[in-house]
């Protein structure tokens, strides 16, 4: 079945730090891969997406690169603020993410510190 | 988009008893689905709501414990019955499909503790 694996939290940085989250997954056949974020006291939302191989999915200075060798879909921003703190949600599809049922990792809690 | 409110937002609940979650979306959707985020886990999907036709549950869980209701295409209903304190989670539920392919839109949740 498919699963996703994304990096134990908490993550602490400093404001303008590189970061770096990595997530996983393990599915059959073509997924769409997801990054959600959680903010204090919201609901998930969509941060951003790829629905195949090589894509390169970014918003609001978050980036992440569908890469079907290393089955990865790492999340990376070059300067973080504390409004970034959140909880990081690494998800997969079998079927676009809105026909079908995700399958989330663990979530990552990212804590800036000014 | 989507926007979604779920009732009750916060529950606190007695071992035995049922609570039932609404789930009203803004606008018709094709899915909606139900997600439980237990402390310190990731979500899981418990069901899809299917509109008219009994819901469709991941393994795991069943019928008798979260009844599903779908009425229409803006409205679902999440029971989850004979609590325990096992079942002290966040249930969320979340919309996607149809005009909103390739994304899925979720509730805030509602946080439920069973003592």
């Amino acid at each position: 079945g498919n699963s996703v694996t994304q990096m134990e939290g908490p993550v602490t940085l400093s404001e303008e730090a590189f970061l770096t989250i990595n997530c996983t997954y393990t599915a059959t056949g073509y997924p769409s891969l997801f990054w959600y974020v959680q903010y204090p006291g919201e609901g998930l939302q969509l941060l951003l997406k790829a629905t195949k191989a090589d894509d390169k999915g970014s918003n609001k200075g978050f980036e992440a690169t569908y890469r079907k060798e290393t089955t990865s879909f790492h999340l990376e921003k070059g300067s973080v603020q504390v409004s970034d703190s959140a909880v990081y949600f690494c998800a997969l599809s079998d079927a676009g993410g809105g026909a079908d049922g995700l399958t989330f990792g663990k979530g990552t809690h990212l804590i800036i510190q000014p | 988009s989507a926007v979604i409110s779920q009732k009750p937002s916060r529950d606190i609940c007695q071992r035995g008893t049922s609570l039932t979650i609404q789930c009203q979306v803004d606008s018709q959707v094709t899915m909606m689905f139900w997600y439980r985020q237990q402390p310190g886990q990731s979500l899981t999907l418990i069901a899809t709501a299917n509109q008219g036709s009994e819901a469709t549950y991941e393994s795991g869980f069943v019928i008798d414990k979260f009844p599903i209701s779908r009425p229409n295409l803006t409205f679902s209903t999440l029971t989850v019955s004979n609590m325990s304190p096992e079942d002290s989670s966040i249930y969320l539920c979340s919309v996607g499909g149809g005009r909103l392919a390739g994304e899925l839109f979720f509730g805030e949740g509602s946080r439920l503790t069973v003592l």
